[in-house]
C-alpha cells in the first residue's frame, strides 16, 4: 500500500450527516478511483478521476460526490450519510505510463459505520 | 456487458496440496484479466494479469493463472499451497466501455489448513 494513504481509517457517523473521506497519493498517477467493498458484492466503483477536476461516475454513485483539486488528493463525500453506506471504502490509483496494464494500487481502506 | 464470475465463495485446501480458484469471464472484445489478493484489514494487491501471449501467466507469491479462451476461464493456481496463502482472492476484467475501469468479481475466500 505504499504511496497511497486513506484517512480516516475508521469512522462512525450518524445518519444524515455529511462525511468526507480522503485519499492521498505520492505516485503522481493520473487515474484515481473510489470503491466500496461489501460482502457478496466484491468491489463496486463509486467514482473515478482521470485528472485534476476531471471525474466520472461509477456503478454506485448515488449519494456520493467527489472532488480532485490536486493530482495527489481525491476526496469522497457522502452528502447525507445513510445506513446503506456502511461499508469499507478503498481508494486506488493506476499508472497510465505503463499502459494501465499493471493493474491498480490500493490504499488500506476506510471502515465507515453509519448509525 | 462484460462481467466476471467467481462460482465459489470459499475454497478449502490442505497445506502442500495444489489449489485452484475459479474465474469465468464475459467480454465483447479481447479480454484483459487480472487477479488480486486481499489479506485481512488490507487493500487489494495485484497478483498477475493476462493481456495477450502465453495462456499460462506467472505472478507473485508462486501463483499462476491459466487463460482458456474456449471456456472463457481464467483460473488461479498454485502447485503447493501455504497457510500464508489464506486470503480473499478477486478476479477482475477490464471494462469494455472504458479502458480506465476494471470490474471485480465477488471474491473467493481461500483457506489453507495446516
Amino acid at each position: 500500500d505504499a504511496g497511497i494513504t486513506q484517512s480516516p481509517r475508521h469512522k462512525v457517523t450518524e445518519t444524515g450527516t455529511p462525511v468526507t473521506l480522503r485519499c492521498h497519493q505520492t505516485e503522481n498517477h493520473r487515474y484515481m478511483y473510489w470503491y466500496r467493498q461489501d460482502p457478496g458484492h466484491g468491489l463496486r466503483l463509486i467514482h473515478y478521476s482521470y485528472g485534476v477536476k476531471d471525474t466520472d461516475k461509477g456503478e454506485v454513485s448515488d449519494g456520493y460526490s467527489v472532488s480532485r483539486s490536486k493530482t495527489e488528493d481525491f476526496l469522497l463525500t457522502l452528502e447525507s450519510a445513510t445506513s446503506s453506506q456502511t461499508s469499507v471504502y478503498f481508494c486506488a490509483t493506476r499508472d497510465e505510463g505503463q499502459g494501465g496494464h499493471y493493474g491498480y494500487t490500493f490504499g488500506s481502506g476506510t471502515r465507515l459505520t453509519v448509525v | 456487458a462484460q462481467s466476471v464470475a467467481q462460482p465459489e465463495d470459499q475454497v478449502n485446501v490442505a497445506e502442500g496440496n495444489p489449489l485452484t480458484v475459479k474465474c469465468t469471464y464475459s467480454v465483447s472484445g479481447n479480454p484483459y484479466l487480472f487477479w488480486y489478493v486481499q489479506y485481512p484489514n488490507r487493500g487489494l494487491q495485484f497478483l498477475l494479469k493476462y493481456i495477450t501471449g502465453d495462456n499460462l501467466v506467472k505472478g507473485s507469491y508462486g501463483f499462476e493463472a491459466e487463460f482458456n479462451k474456449s471456456q472463457t476461464s481464467f483460473h488461479l493456481k498454485k502447485p503447493s499451497a501455504l497457510v500464508s496463502d489464506s486470503a480473499l482472492y478477486f478476479c477482475a476484467v477490464r471494462d469494455d466501455s472504458s479502458a480506465s475501469k476494471i470490474i471485480f468479481g465477488s471474491g473467493t475466500r481461500l483457506s489453507i489448513r495446516p
